[in-house]
């Protein structure tokens, strides 16, 4: 399959902790790459590689992989976190990018 | 920092063409690849396309008949061009610096930088 999937929405309680994930027969040979987007704003990358996050994105964002599923976990969730999540990686090819389709993320 | 900035009509008629630039600030298109993204209203990511300052380009093969995509290092800026739109194109557009390959355990491709974005409407 050159397809990504996540959940379409998932909510967590405030400071409490939430796993998305993104499954594909890509990500046996690729790490996702994840990007959050609020409302009305571009996505920002906030993990990468095997658990890699780019300056200025809080700890509390990890990501992980197992066989063909990739997670992003958010340990303490704040308020600030509401947001689409997107995964990224290449197609079973290797020749094109996908993205997943989003998963909708709710602070409660 | 680097920075990205979309302009380009915000309305095309159906049947005609679509023309968007990039203008790149912080950083030279002539290095890395540069992508253009689409979001339809209420939906999830697509990836157009990439454009590297080599030549090379790659594009979505479900839309790879209609769009060209080129680059100009002398504007620090790369553009797309997408023909015969209909109101399923109607999108906002993002440019974005990549795809980086990150190569740790296994590779990772990501966009480190992207554009605000800016909305096209495809109405007559």
């Amino acid at each position: 399959s050159s397809e990504l999937t996540q959940d379409p929405a998932l909510s967590v309680a405030l400071g409490q902790t939430v796993r998305i994930t993104c499954q594909g027969d890509s990500l046996r040979g690729y790490y996702a790459s994840w990007y959050q987007q609020k409302s009305g704003q571009a996505p920002v990358l906030v993990i990468y590689g095997k658990n890699d996050r780019p300056s200025g994105i809080p700890d509390r964002f990890s990501g992980s992989r197992s066989g063909n599923t990739a997670s992003l976990t958010i340990t303490g969730a704040k308020a600030e976190d509401e947001a689409d999540y997107y995964c990224n990686s290449r197609d079973s090819s290797g020749n094109h990018l996908i993205f997943g389709g989003g998963t909708k993320l709710t602070v409660l | 920092q680097v920075q990205l900035q979309e302009s380009g009509p915000g309305l095309v008629k159906p049947s005609e063409t679509l023309s968007l630039t990039c203008t790149v600030s912080g950083d030279s298109t002539s290095a890395y690849y540069w992508s253009w993204i689409r979001q339809p209203p209420g939906k999830g990511l697509q990836w157009i396309g990439y454009i590297h300052s080599s030549g090379t380009t790659n594009y979505n093969p479900s839309l790879q008949s209609r769009v060209t995509l080129s680059l100009d290092t002398s504007k620090n800026d790369f553009s797309l061009r997408l023909t015969s739109v209909t109101p399923a194109d109607t999108a906002v557009y993002f440019c974005a610096r990549g795809p980086v390959t990150y190569h740790s355990t296994l590779p990772s491709t990501l966009f480190d930088y992207w554009g605000q974005g800016t909305l096209v409407t495809v109405s007559s």
